[in-house]
């Protein structure tokens, strides 16, 4: 079983509906991110968790809003979707306790299309 | 703020050439440096990283890089590539400031064609 799973992996949707993308882990590690993938842009990073009480926005925040349910569950929402929020959504993980040095783990993807 | 710069956006190379991809960041405080790799398809993977120590760092599939830190780089070679290295290839850093570390940054990335 994959240590970063998301759900769903690829999903179709219209705009104006609400989205979530779940993101689970069995790596133990303390920081959770969400990431975009766009073709020509890189990974860019919308939020990330540090802990469970601990939420920080960023590079490319606006129209998204996350939730850290538990220290091994962090979801994205889409409180209203719009076609440019199409794209290839990653969830990683990394341990800075213990001697980390920041190494992202990452999930398998959820490709998202906003029609 | 700070940026990664991948210069080179698509490479096409024949099988057993040499690659050499460039990074460029543009932090000056400690860094921990990374690069990923996304085969068609999959999730990225790691390469190798440098967090301290010899600068000159050994990854799977017969991947090195070199950190420079006079130069704020860390390129990625391979002697001789095989055409299973088409992929495209992420260069990231973390950096350090009073609070900690932050998240990675990413380059953009460059495409790595391997032709037969």
């Amino acid at each position: 079983d994959a240590d970063v799973t998301q759900t769903p992996r690829n999903r179709i949707t219209k705009t104006g509906k609400r989205i979530m993308l779940e993101c689970s882990q069995t790596k133990g590690h303390d920081r959770m991110y969400w990431y975009r993938q766009d073709p020509g842009l890189g990974l860019r990073l919308i939020y990330y968790s540090f802990d469970v009480k601990d939420i920080n926005k960023g590079e490319i925040s606006d129209g998204y809003s996350v939730s850290r349910q538990a220290q091994a569950k962090f979801s994205l929402s889409l409180e209203s979707a719009i076609p440019n929020q199409t794209a290839l959504y990653f969830c990683a993980t990394s341990a800075m306790t213990s001697g980390g040095t920041g190494e992202l783990f990452f999930g398998e993807g959820s490709r998202l299309t906003v029609l | 703020a700070q940026s990664v710069s991948q210069h080179n956006h698509h490479v096409i190379l024949s099988e057993a050439a040499s690659l050499e991809l460039g990074c460029n960041y543009s932090y000056g405080g400690t860094v921990n440096l990374f690069w990923y790799v996304q085969y068609p398809g999959q999730h990225l993977q790691l390469l190798l990283k440098y967090f301290s120590g010899d600068p000159l760092v050994k990854g799977i599939k017969g991947f090195e890089a070199e950190f420079i830190k006079s130069k704020f780089s860390f390129n990625l070679r391979k002697p001789s590539v095989q055409w299973s290295d088409t992929a495209e290839y992420f260069c990231a850093v973390l950096k350090y400031s009073g609070g900690g570390a932050d998240g990675l940054t990413f380059g953009k990335g460059t495409h790595l064609i391997i032709q037969p």
